[in-house]
C-alpha cells in the first residue's frame, strides 16, 4: 500500500509568481485536504476535496485554488505569491471524509523571496 | 480564542518520566479527536484517536472529557525517541476539517 506522496519537496519562488503543488493520495482514499503550516504553528486548513468536488474551505483567499482528479490525486495552486505564503504545505488523504483520521504526505516546503 | 488550545511547552523531562499534555477545544459539536506526533521538519503522523471512554496504546493513554471540552495525553516511561511535537487535533464541521492546536514540544533527555 503506497502512502501519500507530494511533489516537489522543496521550491523557491519569487513574489508575484504562481505555483502548483501536487499530491497523490493513498490507495483507496477518496478525500484529500490541504494544509499550510507556518514555522512554529500547527497546520491550518486550506480546503478539502471529496470525490472531485471541493466540500470545505478554510480562511484562505481565492488565489489559493485546487483540483482533485478522477484518480483522487490533487493539486494546490497559489497565484500572486506573497512572502507570507512561505510555509510547509501538507496534503492529507482519508476515506469517508476523515472520520478515521488522515494520512499526511511529507509536504512541500515553499519559500517565497 | 483559538479553536484548539495547547500548552506550547517545551516540556523537558528525563528518560523514564511520566508527562501529561492537555488540550481544550471550543466547538462543542466537534466529532472526533486525535493526537498527532510531528518530528522536526516532518509531516504529522497519527499517534492515536481519542475516545470518550479513554483509550490506551502501550505507554500512551488518551482521555476525552466532552462536558469540559478537554483532551489529554499521558506518556509513561518516556523514551528519548518520544522527543517531538505533539499536536492535539479535532475533526470538526460539516465537511470534517482537521483543526490543529499549535503543538506541545517534548524533549526527553538522558
Amino acid at each position: 500500500e503506497t502512502g501519500v506522496t507530494q511533489s516537489p519537496t522543496h521550491l523557491i519562488k519569487t513574489r508575484g509568481q504562481q505555483v502548483t503543488l501536487r499530491c497523490s493520495s493513498q490507495s483507496g482514499h477518496n478525500t484529500v485536504s490541504w494544509y499550510q503550516q507556518a514555522l512554529g504553528q500547527g497546520p491550518q486548513f486550506i480546503f478539502q476535496y471529496y470525490r472531485e468536488e471541493e466540500n470545505g474551505r478554510g480562511n484562505f483567499p481565492p488565489r489559493f485554488s485546487g483540483l482533485q482528479f478522477p484518480n483522487y490525486s490533487s493539486e494546490l495552486n497559489v497565484n500572486a505569491l506573497e512572502l507570507d505564503d512561505s510555509a510547509l504545505y501538507l496534503c492529507a488523504s482519508s476515506t469517508d471524509r476523515g472520520n478515521y483520521g488522515y494520512t499526511f504526505g511529507s509536504g512541500t516546503r515553499l519559500t517565497v523571496v | 480564542r483559538k479553536e484548539v488550545e495547547q500548552d506550547p511547552g517545551p516540556f523537558n523531562v528525563p528518560e523514564g518520566a511520566t508527562v501529561a499534555f492537555n488540550c481544550t477545544y471550543s466547538n462543542s459539536a466537534s466529532q472526533s479527536f486525535f493526537w498527532y506526533r510531528q518530528d522536526c521538519r516532518k509531516e504529522p503522523k497519527l499517534l492515536m484517536s481519542v475516545y470518550s471512554s479513554g483509550n490506551e496504546d502501550g505507554r500512551f493513554t488518551a482521555q476525552l472529557n466532552r462536558a469540559s471540552q478537554y483532551i489529554s495525553l499521558l506518556i509513561r516511561d518516556s523514551k528519548l525517541s518520544d522527543s517531538a511535537t505533539y499536536l492535539c487535533v479535532v475533526l470538526s464541521g460539516g465537511y470534517n476539517k482537521l483543526i490543529f492546536g499549535a503543538g506541545t514540544r517534548l524533549a526527553v533527555h538522558p
